[in-house]
């Protein structure tokens, strides 16, 4: 299974509204990820979660919380959103290799994404 | 600081062609991997090719090759043979040997026309 699951698909929320964003993956990676996509822009890093303990925040607002339950799965609980928090965020994960890992690579595999839009 | 430069925002190719986008690219790190990276119009991100910065040839996966230049910091992605389906945003990008945090370049939109 080289498979990342993201539920839902399409979200649509209002500024007061409290949602979950949900990441699965069967591949048995230790690092997972969350990326924030807008519209014809490239993915931002959000966090990095490393056997299952956050290792990266990129100073994201407080509005977004990660959550890591277990190796195979990723949340990120949504609360208070802004308009301009409307994007495709995309789950990954990858095995984690260290700094001489003798040319392997943590390939990143990508989820299809959820596409979140606030009102 | 680690920077990803893709200057083609949009390119046309011709159906069965070639195409090259371009990749440059700056880092102090000593050992690093470039990745290329298809997004189709549904936004899943679709991994092509990986480079390690060590390696001594150009890497190829099929009728994607990567032409890499480490003294002028390029990674020109090349594809052969188009396809109308290879119509996609395609990213460069770049990551340090062990690290987590993937540097993309804005993208450059490919059209391939029938």
């Amino acid at each position: 299974d080289t498979e990342v699951t993201q539920t839902p698909k399409h979200l649509v929320m209002g500024m007061t509204n409290k949602k979950s964003l949900k990441c699965e993956q069967h591949m048995g990676h230790r690092a997972m990820y969350w990326y924030k996509q807008k519209a014809k822009k490239p993915p931002e890093l959000m966090f990095v979660y490393s056997y299952e303990k956050l290792s990266i925040n990129e100073s994201v607002p407080s509005r977004f919380s990660p959550e890591c339950p277990n190796s195979s799965l990723l949340n990120l609980h949504l609360h208070a959103l802004q308009p301009e928090d409307s994007a495709l965020y995309l789950c990954a994960s990858s095995q984690v290799v260290g700094p001489a890992s003798g040319g392997s690579y943590n390939e990143q595999f990508f989820g299809p994404g959820t596409r979140l839009t606030v009102l | 600081a680690q920077k990803i430069t893709q200057t083609q925002p949009g390119m046309f190719v011709q159906e069965k062609e070639a195409v090259t986008l371009d990749c440059t690219y700056d880092t102090s790190d000593p050992s690093y991997g470039l990745f290329w990276y298809k997004q189709p119009s549904s936004g899943e991100m679709i991994f092509l090719i990986y480079q390690g910065s060590y390696d001594q040839q150009n890497a190829t996966e099929g009728r994607y090759s990567l032409n890499f230049q480490k003294a002028r910091k390029s990674a020109n992605l090349v594809i052969s043979a188009s396809q109308l389906g290879d119509s996609a945003m395609y990213f460069c990008a770049m990551r340090r040997d062990g690290g987590f945090k993937t540097i993309f370049g804005a993208g450059t939109r490919l059209f391939v026309k029938a």
